[in-house]
Formats: C-alpha cells, structure tokens, sequence
C-alpha cells in the first residue's frame, strides 16, 4: 500500500522557523495535507496544496511541495508556544483507480521552547 | 467547510459491550470516512461510510465488529462491537466532497475497561 513518511520529533525555540518535512510514495497523489492535533483534540485542517502547485501560503504557514521527489514540508514562521502540537502529512488520491481516503504519517511532536 | 458534530467525545465502556457514535455534519457531503486513532499512532481508515449501502471495510476491519450506517448525507453512525480493552482508542468522523478539502470532527475517546 502506499506511505507516509516523517520525523516524530521537532525541537525550536519560540520565535524561530519549524521546517517538518514529509514523503510519500503514491505517484497519483491529487492533495496533500497538514494536520494539526493538540492533546485531547481531534484533527484541525491546517492547510493543503494541490499535486500541480510546488507552494502555498497562507499567513505564517510556507507549504513546498517537490513532486518530482514525492516530498512535502511545512514551515512555520515566528512559532509560537500555542504552536506545540502533532502534526499529520496525509495525501489522498482522487484519481480515478483513487479511493478519495487519505493516508497518514504517524505524526511529528512539535515542541516550542520558551 | 464543513461543521461535524460527533457524540460522544468520550465514554468508559465495559468490555463485553458496544457502543454507537454518532457523526452529524452541518451540510451535505458525497463521502463520509471513519478513522481509528490508537493511543500515540496515527490514524487508521475503518470503512468508507456509503449512503444507502454497505460500508466499504479495509483491510483487519470487519461489519460484525464495526458495523456503520450511513441513512442520508449528513449523518453516520459507527458501532464498536463486543468490546475489549484492545479496542481503547479515539475514533474519528472524516467528510469531503469530491476534489476539496477533507475535514474531522473531534473524535470520541473511548477507554475500555
């Protein structure tokens, strides 16, 4: 079956940039998302980019999508405390042979030093 | 984007019984998902919810342990069956329409004792 990739574990300190950075293997990925869960939460749409963009932003977050080499990053601006967190990569495939489900990484712990 | 409204978001159960969680979302959807989180993973698909048909099972999930009703567009339910501690996890309720965005609801923490 198809994967998702990604470091578990990311350390920075309040105020610097967080890169988390995640691969897949499913050449017919049509989106690719970022998923944000806090402790006891369900999973908050962060953002997604479509497969025929290579970046989106949207305030302090920069997505970079690499096709070629099936990899996806996250970049958080200034990170903040309240931006400690899991966060999920997942990609759907909307393709016609797709299933429109997404598939998961396990998650990367983001933790913001004061 | 969708508003999905999911009860419980949380229960203690004995094992032995079962338990049905209700997903309700605030407008129509085409496809409606249910996922399985198990304590420090990430998340499992169980079935595609189909309106007015069987659910579709992956692969180590059966209808007899997680059956799932699907009545109209905006409403699901998944019932966790004859349950065992094993079966301690948040469940959660996906939407999307086809081509956007895929959403969650908060998820229901079920603990089984």
């Amino acid at each position: 079956g198809e994967d998702v990739e990604q470091s578990l574990f990311l350390s920075v300190r309040e105020g610097d940039s967080s890169v988390i950075n995640c691969t897949y293997t499913d050449s017919s990925s049509t989106y690719l998302y970022w998923y944000k869960q806090e402790p006891g939460a369900g999973l908050q749409l962060l953002t997604y980019i479509f497969s025929n963009m290579d970046m989106k932003q949207d305030q302090r977050l920069t997505v970079l999508l690499n096709k070629k080499d099936k990899h996806l990053s996250l970049r958080i601006a200034d990170t903040q405390t309240g931006d400690s967190a899991i966060y999920f990569c997942a990609e759907s495939d909307d393709s016609g042979a797709g299933s429109y489900q997404l598939t998961f990484g396990k998650g990367t712990k983001l933790s913001v030093i004061p | 984007s969708a508003v999905i409204s999911q009860k419980p978001s949380r229960d203690i159960c004995q094992r032995g019984t079962s338990l049905t969680i209700q997903c309700q979302v605030d407008s129509q959807v085409t496809m409606m998902f249910w996922y399985r989180q198990q304590p420090g993973q990430s998340l499992t698909l169980i079935a595609t919810a189909n309106q007015g048909s069987e659910a579709t099972y992956e692969s180590g999930f059966v209808i007899d342990k997680f059956p799932i009703s699907r009545p109209n567009l905006t409403f699901s339910t998944l019932t966790v069956s004859n349950m065992s501690p094993e079966d301690s996890s948040i469940y959660l309720c996906s939407v999307r329409g086809a081509r956007t965005e895929a959403f969650f609801g908060q998820g229901t923490r079920l603990t089984v004792v």
